[in-house]
């Protein structure tokens, strides 16, 4: 079974620059998450999808960052404009369902961005 | 955000012994779960637990759930070179919040051959 896919693994732009990340979840996983690590942290959640719904973007800045998953599979998160401290990690979870008791999140390898 | 306390935040310890770390929070939590992170990968998951007083192992490795549900600690018996990396935990809450993580800041594990 193929694992959760992220592209690009590293990205370095130029601050004020537009910057998108893309995530393929785990085949049959309903439930997708962005997770942003910082250096030396663990991550953090950015947002939660159920299927193509966000159901949790409490702590995703609106102003700068947006995310999409409108077919409920693929997902995409951007930065517009970026900002020095974005640079981070950017990480992609999936599981299969929320509901179950052992429902497993499993990452993808991450994004690293660099804001020059 | 919210982080775990996790301690403590680096080790470096000879092959062959053995570790330990563990995690506190000031939330109860439903479910603990322990990740490894190698460098330029995303967390692996080594251990889950489920139940407050659970002690579950995973071949050398050995995690507990505590009692009050505000804590949990990971043990790694006979240590050898793999085993270096960043561990961290998460905690999971009920209710609306079920699905997301809470993660503390990590443990560097760094092994001497």
């Amino acid at each position: 079974e193929a694992g959760v896919v992220q592209s690009p693994r590293y990205k370095i732009i130029e601050k004020k620059q537009p910057v998108a990340f893309w995530c393929n979840p785990i085949s049959g996983h309903n439930t997708l998450y962005w997770y942003l690590q910082n250096l030396g942290q663990g991550p953090e959640l950015l947002i939660r999808y159920e299927n193509e719904e966000a159901v949790d973007d409490s702590q995703l800045p609106k102003d700068r960052f947006s995310a999409e998953r409108l077919k409920g599979v693929d997902s995409t998160l951007k930065i517009q404009p970026a900002e020095l401290g974005d640079s981070a990690v950017y990480l992609c979870a999936s599981s299969r369902d929320r509901g179950a008791p052992a429902d497993t999140q499993y990452f993808g390898p991450g994004t690293r961005l660099t804001v020059l | 955000g919210q982080q775990l306390n996790q301690s403590p935040q680096s080790m470096f310890i000879q092959e062959g012994e053995d570790v330990s770390m563990n995690c506190t929070s000031s939330s109860i939590f439903n479910t603990w779960l322990w990740y490894k992170q190698d460098p330029g990968e995303g967390p692996v998951l080594l251990i889950a637990l489920y139940k407050a007083g659970e002690l579950t192992s995973n071949g050398r490795l050995t995690a507990q759930f505590g009692i009050t549900r505000k804590d949990s600690f990971l043990n790694i018996s006979a240590s050898i070179p793999s085993d270096v990396g960043i561990y961290f935990c998460a905690g999971r809450a009920g209710g609306t919040s079920y699905g997301k993580l809470t993660f503390g800041q990590g443990t560097i594990l760094t092994v001497h051959p």
